[in-house]
């Protein structure tokens, strides 16, 4: 079952912050941020692990909220090259499969 | 160290054919799994191998099917190509060093169109 993202897409200006969310109707393993430019292939940004465990980007930040089986990635200070599309995967159990959210667009201008 | 290659980077073909997508991973990477990326249905997952092994599976018809080698290379297969098939192909490499999916390293794709 695929994670909800939300907002659909958001527009920056340089030096702003936002707040990406995904949420899961199923108790999560680990949760996966990734960032995907137009033409591109996603790239990873930070995984989040069923007890406090993260693993990523000096430059990003998230948090996971287990209870709730929520997380929530950080865009603070927003740069050009923040501009893409950002998923969020979530792994159930550790069972080697990522469900990927819709994405959300976020468009960094000057 | 070399990226995730993939081959054929674009391929046309018509409804009926089938198709055979390749796989190099990182260099070291046991680990590959495909996903299926669309406008409209994102990134879904279609397998993950594992020293030649599939350990998961995404819920997708039998018509799409992998391997993976001794050399960790992997390759997909879509039988019956149906319109409905067309998207970019991903393929994504992991070091694979603990319990559950790692660090996903993705290549370029493969861009299938189907007529």
């Amino acid at each position: 079952q695929q994670p909800v993202q939300s907002p659909q897409a958001v527009i920056l200006r340089e030096g702003e912050d936002a707040v990406i969310n995904c949420s899961s109707s199923k108790a999560l393993y680990s949760v996966h941020w990734y960032r995907q430019k137009h033409g591109e292939a996603p790239v990873f940004l930070m995984i989040l692990l069923k007890g406090g465990e993260q693993k990523g980007h000096d430059k990003i930040s998230a948090s996971f909220n287990e209870k709730k089986q929520q997380s929530s990635l950080y865009l603070t200070a927003s740069q050009l090259s923040y501009s893409g599309t950002y998923f969020c995967g979530t792994e159930k159990a550790a069972d080697y499969k990522l469900s990927f959210g819709a994405g959300t667009t976020v468009t960094v201008r000057a | 160290k070399a990226g995730v290659t993939q081959t054929p980077r674009y391929l046309i073909k018509t409804r009926g054919q089938q198709v055979t997508l390749s796989c190099s991973p990182i260099s070291g990477h046991r680990s590959v799994s495909w996903y299926q990326q669309t406008p409209g249905q994102g990134l879904q997952f279609l397998f993950e191998y594992f020293s030649e092994t599939q350990r998961n599976k995404g819920n997708f018809p039998g018509r799409f099917s992998g391997r993976q080698f001794s050399n960790s290379r992997s390759e997909m297969n879509v039988s019956t190509l149906e319109l409905g098939d067309s998207a970019l192909y991903l393929c994504a490499s992991s070091p694979d060093t603990g319990v559950g999916t790692d660090t996903q390293y993705f290549g370029p794709g493969t861009r299938l169109t189907v007529l």
